[in-house]
């Protein structure tokens, strides 16, 4: 069974500083997502990593993919108040189309 | 990308009846997903539902529960039977765009349902 466990939590972060949101999956798996959920709204995607090695980056967000260790990280650099949300991993089922989500991370960017 | 949308947005019900949720994309889809989201919680896969086949369901959902509809390629419906205040949650359809080489899978806005 697939499982993705996500730390931290929650992040309470001052803005400029950097930090790094892990994303730990049990099983091989064929694609990675990761997703920012602002409060009572949907879900956005922000980035499809689909092989070992993929890095991809958006503005002050940049997402990585180790398969070997099935392992993905999203760093957020110098974080700004607009960057507050929660993100998600989701996890691709090999050979399938579901995702399993991680549990999520709620940041919080404070002046 | 695909634009999804779902009817209805938000609803309040009484414990015991039934509310059927809308989810319709703009363009053809072959595969539709549904999703409960519990308060302040991540997202669960109720089920994966196919054009022209029953919904295959995840464990701990059941059709009597969940059934699902899928008549076309751009549309399905999920519907919450028999409700208690445990169903209160934000559902939501996704689909997946595998079939453009992207992969991506996409939300609709939610349905949040309250159970009274």
């Amino acid at each position: 069974e697939l499982k993705v466990e996500q730390n931290p939590l929650f992040l309470s972060m001052q803005e400029g500083k950097n930090y790094t949101i892990y994303c730990n999956y049990s099983t091989t798996s064929d694609r990675l997502y990761w997703y920012r959920q602002d409060p009572g709204k949907s879900l956005e995607s922000l980035f499809v990593l689909l092989s070992n090695g993929a890095v991809k980056q958006e503005g002050r967000l940049m997402a990585s993919l180790d398969t070997k260790a099935r392992l993905s990280t999203l760093h957020i650099t110098a974080a700004v108040h607009d960057l507050s949300a929660t993100y998600f991993c989701a996890v691709g089922y090999y050979n399938t189309d579901k995702l399993i989500f991680g549990t999520g991370t709620r940041l919080q960017v404070f002046p | 990308s695909a634009v999804i949308s779902q009817k209805p947005s938000r609803d309040i019900c009484q414990r015991g009846t039934s509310l059927t949720i809308q989810c319709q994309v703009d363009s053809q889809v072959t595969m539709m997903f549904w999703y409960r989201q519990q308060p302040g919680q991540s997202l669960t896969l109720i089920a994966t539902a196919n054009q022209g086949s029953e919904a295959t369901y995840e464990s701990g959902f059941v059709i009597d529960k969940f059934p699902i509809s899928r008549p076309n390629l751009t549309f399905s419906t999920l519907t919450v039977s028999n409700m208690s205040p445990e169903d209160s949650s934000i559902y939501l359809c996704s689909v997946d765009n595998t079939g453009t080489g992207t992969s991506e899978q996409y939300f609709g806005p939610g349905t949040r349902l309250t159970v009274t």
